[in-house]
């Protein structure tokens, strides 16, 4: 079964340091999300991405925060400067049109910022 | 703004009982309501959807339930089994394709 796999699992840094979390989307899919849960709270949107560029972002998605896709596999997140606030589990999801709305998530990045 | 949120964080069910998990909404204009289940170390999984034009729908052992007239969703499951331990989150998809997630229901299934 075609699954978001997610890398690194964990990861730990210090603040003020950036990070790069990475997401290969289901391979057919053409719309990528990227979403946040601060641990024991509920999963908050970041971000959607499609043909190349952001639809649509929340608040939290500050000039931090970057999207790339870089190749035709690999959506990444990053985040320049972090900051204690953005330890979290991060998840990646992608659906395969617009409008549908079982969208697949990955397992997570859990970022620990020391 | 927020505008999803479930009723209880926490739900104790026997094994082999009906669990009933509920949301209530604020966003008239969401199109889609889902459920999705989220076990311990994992990302969140789809269970089921309803349209905002339907009240019902039913998958395998669950069932949606969406009261418009009082903006409350529910999820009916039937015959609680013990992998059926999980956060369960209710969450809206409005026109700009996004997924607005409420708090979360945990659900502890006792044998």
């Amino acid at each position: 079964e075609p699954e978001v796999t997610q890398t690194p699992s964990h990861q730990v840094t210090q603040m003020g340091q950036e990070v790069i979390l990475r997401c290969v989307p289901i391979s057919n899919h053409l719309y990528f999300y990227w979403y946040r849960q601060i641990l024991g709270q509920k999963v908050e949107f970041l971000v959607s991405f499609y043909n190349n560029e952001i639809s649509e972002k929340s608040e939290i998605f500050d000039d931090q925060f970057s999207v790339e896709r870089p190749d035709g596999s690999n959506f990444t997140l990053k985040i320049r400067s972090t900051k204690l606030e953005d330890s979290a589990m991060y998840f990646c999801a992608s659906t395969l049109v617009t409008g549908a709305t079982e969208a697949f998530f990955g397992q997570g990045t859990r970022l620990t910022v020391v | 703004g927020e505008s999803v949120g479930l009723h209880l964080p926490t739900l104790s069910v026997q094994e082999g009982d009906n669990s009933i998990i509920n949301c209530a909404y604020s966003n008239s204009a969401s199109d889609y309501f889902i459920w999705y289940k989220q076990e311990s170390g994992k990302g969140p999984q789809f269970i089921i959807d309803i349209r905002s034009n339907m009240d019902k729908r039913q998958g395998q052992r669950v069932t949606v339930l969406l009261n418009k007239t009082v903006k409350h969703l529910s999820l009916q499951i039937a015959a609680t089994q013990p992998g059926d331990s999980a956060v369960y989150f209710c969450a809206e998809f409005s026109n700009d394709y996004k997924l607005s997630f409420g708090a979360g229901t945990t659900v502890t299934v006792r044998a």
